[in-house]
């Protein structure tokens, strides 16, 4: 069965800093990797996704991430964060069969002015 | 619609009553989905439908939860007998694809569902 690990509860930076947040997932074969974005009060919001190609993906708002097939990962990045990118955000695989999406429990990210 | 919408936006209710939750999926999307999130926790997944077919019920915690699509549009989420466990937010999302492709999903707001 598909997994997916965020190992940081919550992520404090300064406004203007690089963030790097971490998603691990587990599945055998090619996975369809997404990240989506949570604002107190909204629905999940996609921010990019990944079926296949280029490993490097550009989302909106700024953010890219990096599939990683030998470090089973696809972080999340962006270079400079705005004080609005203060929310929630998860990780998630889907896979062959159905490709319903799991989850991964949310990485909440402070942003300090 | 211009997007996914669900109500009510928040429900309260005691212990033993049943709940109906609303999905209404952008227009002519194909597929339906339904998660269940606890605070702190990211979505799990309910069942979906693809069209009016719901063809995977597995993470429908007990046969009090069930859900309908009768004309393959609108949506809803039966809780029958409520308990106290059931609180959380209910998250539907739809996409344009019917299921057994990649796709992307387009969440609603949730509904908050407190049982007292």
């Amino acid at each position: 069965a598909q997994s997916v690990t965020q190992p940081d509860i919550h992520i404090t930076v300064s406004e203007g800093a690089s963030l790097e947040l971490r998603c691990n997932y587990s599945y055998g074969a090619t996975p369809y990797l997404f990240w989506y974005v949570q604002s107190p009060g909204q629905g999940l919001q996609l921010l990019l996704k990944y079926f296949s190609g280029d490993t490097l993906v550009q989302g909106i708002k700024g953010f890219e991430a990096e599939f990683k097939r030998s470090q089973s990962s696809f972080n999340l990045r962006k270079p400079s964060v705005h004080w609005s990118d203060a929310a929630e955000y998860f990780c998630a695989v889907g896979s062959g069969g159905s490709y319903i999406p799991t989850f991964g429990r949310g990485t909440s990210l402070i942003v300090h002015p | 619609g211009a997007g996914v919408s669900q109500s009510p936006r928040y429900k309260v209710t005691k212990r033993g009553q049943d709940v109906t939750l609303r999905c209404d999926p952008i227009s002519s999307h194909a597929t339906l989905y339904w998660y269940q999130q606890a605070l702190g926790q990211g979505p799990e997944f309910l069942t979906y439908f693809n069209y009016e077919a719901q063809p995977d019920k597995s993470g429908l915690p007990s046969d009090r939860f069930s859900a309908e699509r009768p004309e393959g549009s609108i949506s809803t989420l039966t809780i029958q007998r409520t308990e106290q466990r059931d609180s959380a937010m209910y998250r539907c999302a739809s996409s344009p694809r019917g299921s057994g492709r990649p796709d992307t999903q387009y969440f609603g707001p949730g509904t908050r569902l407190t049982v007292l």
